[in-house]
């Protein structure tokens, strides 16, 4: 089974719609994130988690809010979604210390009419 | 924010050849420098993290060089093979825990 989870892996939603992806992980770890990858600009942070009680804003956070269920899970809602939010979403997790390796989800691929 | 940058953005090569590609960042503040592989509709694997100057890791045929006081590390592979290709990416991470990714080496390996 993989350690990081991400459902759903495809989805196709409505302009004005709200969305939420999820992601799970059996690593234990700490620290989990939320990017979004568009072609020609890699990975950009949308939000990060070093705890359940921490929740911090990345570069693209508007838009987009995040919930800390539990050390394993950390979804990511797009309130009400727009087309320029379609983009391949990754989930990572990493260890506590600053530098440690983040392990990434399978994605989602968000499509937003 | 870090502007952490990768050239060249895509290359491709015969196999059998090595190449190398470059990414660069900003050296202040650095914690650690990240490679990860990336595969066409796959996410993305850790290749190396290096957090010292003058770092060298090495894995098979894929070896990585850090250099933090100029703020660049090199990533190697020597004999490029078709399983080769991939889009490499490198990361710089800073005392503030953030990690911040270039756009990535596309490498397609010719048979």
């Amino acid at each position: 089974d993989a350690d990081v989870t991400q459902t759903p892996r495809n989805r196709i939603t409505k302009t004005g719609k709200r969305i939420m992806l999820e992601c799970s992980q059996t690593k234990g770890h700490d620290r989990m994130y939320w990017y979004r990858q568009d072609p020609g600009l890699g990975l950009q942070l949308i939000y990060y988690s070093f705890d359940v009680k921490d929740i911090n804003k990345g570069e693209i956070s508007d838009g987009y809010s995040v919930s800390r269920q539990a050390q394993a899970k950390f979804s990511l809602s797009l309130e009400s979604a727009i087309p320029n939010q379609t983009a391949l979403y990754f989930c990572a997790t990493s260890e506590r210390e600053a530098g440690d390796t983040q392990y990434f989800g399978p994605g989602t691929r968000l499509t937003v009419l | 924010i870090l502007n952490v940058e990768q050239s060249p953005q895509s290359l491709h090569v015969q196999e059998g050849d090595s190449t190398n590609f470059t990414c660069s960042f900003p050296s202040s503040n650095f914690y650690a420098l990240h490679w990860y592989r990336w595969e066409t509709a796959k996410s993305p694997e850790a290749l190396f993290v290096m957090t010292l100057n003058g770092d060298e890791k090495k894995k098979g045929r894929i070896s990585a060089t850090l250099n933090t006081k100029e703020g660049y590390s090199y990533l190697y592979i020597k004999g490029s093979q078709p399983e080769d290709s991939a889009t490499y990416l490198c990361a710089s991470t800073n005392t503030g825990n953030q990690f911040y990714f270039g756009t990535g080496t596309s490498l397609t390996v010719i048979p």
